[in-house]
């Protein structure tokens, strides 16, 4: 199985702020990796695929790079609407396998 | 407008059955891959199972194999899950997911529309 890890688990911030996840797999995946954020007592939402392809209405300060085994979102100006948890996730192969998520919070 | 409606959630007993369903509207149903993601509440994500376009193939997490069975029913436009031998350790809220993925472009595997999700409790 390939294993997913995220860093930082917890991400205090403010509003305006620039924020970077990442997250690490622990074989190439090439660019089949996407980003969901998950607001609570919701189900997440798929931001980014392909390691960065933004997903249809989803704001430009939402950005993603990086391929084989690193990978990063970056949030350019935090707003109030984008605390919440981030998962990332690979898809190379099965099993498909989450990231333990980022929590970034105020 | 995209909809997918999970159905079938309660309390077990462990050992216990229980079938999930999923009903899904507002696309073509029998043209993509669709999933079930489970999350025990206040943690992360744990991708569960997935079947392709028309069932004929089905991929499952080591620790649902032989006990859950994926299936869907593409006149009805439903997904289901059938749950047996039900652990104390499967009790999470289950999402059915829609996967915008392509087989023969290997971009299956990722989820563009979730359920609302349905709990299932295993407890004695």
């Amino acid at each position: 199985a390939i294993w997913v890890t995220q860093s930082p688990s917890l991400l205090p911030a403010s509003s305006g702020d620039r924020v970077t996840i990442t997250c690490r797999v622990s074989q190439d995946v090439r660019t089949y990796l996407a980003w969901y954020r998950q607001k609570p007592g919701k189900a997440p939402e798929l931001l980014i695929s392909g390691a960065s392809t933004l997903q249809s209405g989803v704001p430009s300060r939402f950005s993603g790079s990086g391929s084989g085994t690193e990978f990063t979102l970056t949030i350019s100006r935090l707003q109030s609407e984008d605390f919440g948890t981030y998962f990332c996730q690979q898809y190379d192969k099965f099993p498909l396998n989450f990231g333990g998520g980022t929590k970034v919070e105020i | 407008e995209v909809q997918l409606v999970e159905s079938g959630g309660g309390l077990v007993q462990p050992g216990g059955s229980l079938r999930l369903s999923c009903a899904a509207s507002g696309f073509a149903f029998s043209n993509y891959w669709m999933s079930w993601v489970r999350q025990v509440p206040g943690r992360g994500l744990e991708w569960v199972a997935d079947i392709n376009e028309d069932g004929s193939a089905t991929y499952y997490v080591d620790s649902v194999k032989g006990r859950f069975t994926v299936y869907r029913d593409n006149g009805k436009n439903s997904l289901y899950l059938q749950m047996n031998r039900l652990r104390v350790d499967d009790t999470a809220v289950y999402y059915c997911a829609r996967d915008p993925g392509v087989a023969a472009a290997h971009t299956v595997g990722h989820f563009d529309f979730w359920g609302q999700g349905a709990l299932i409790a295993v407890s004695s």
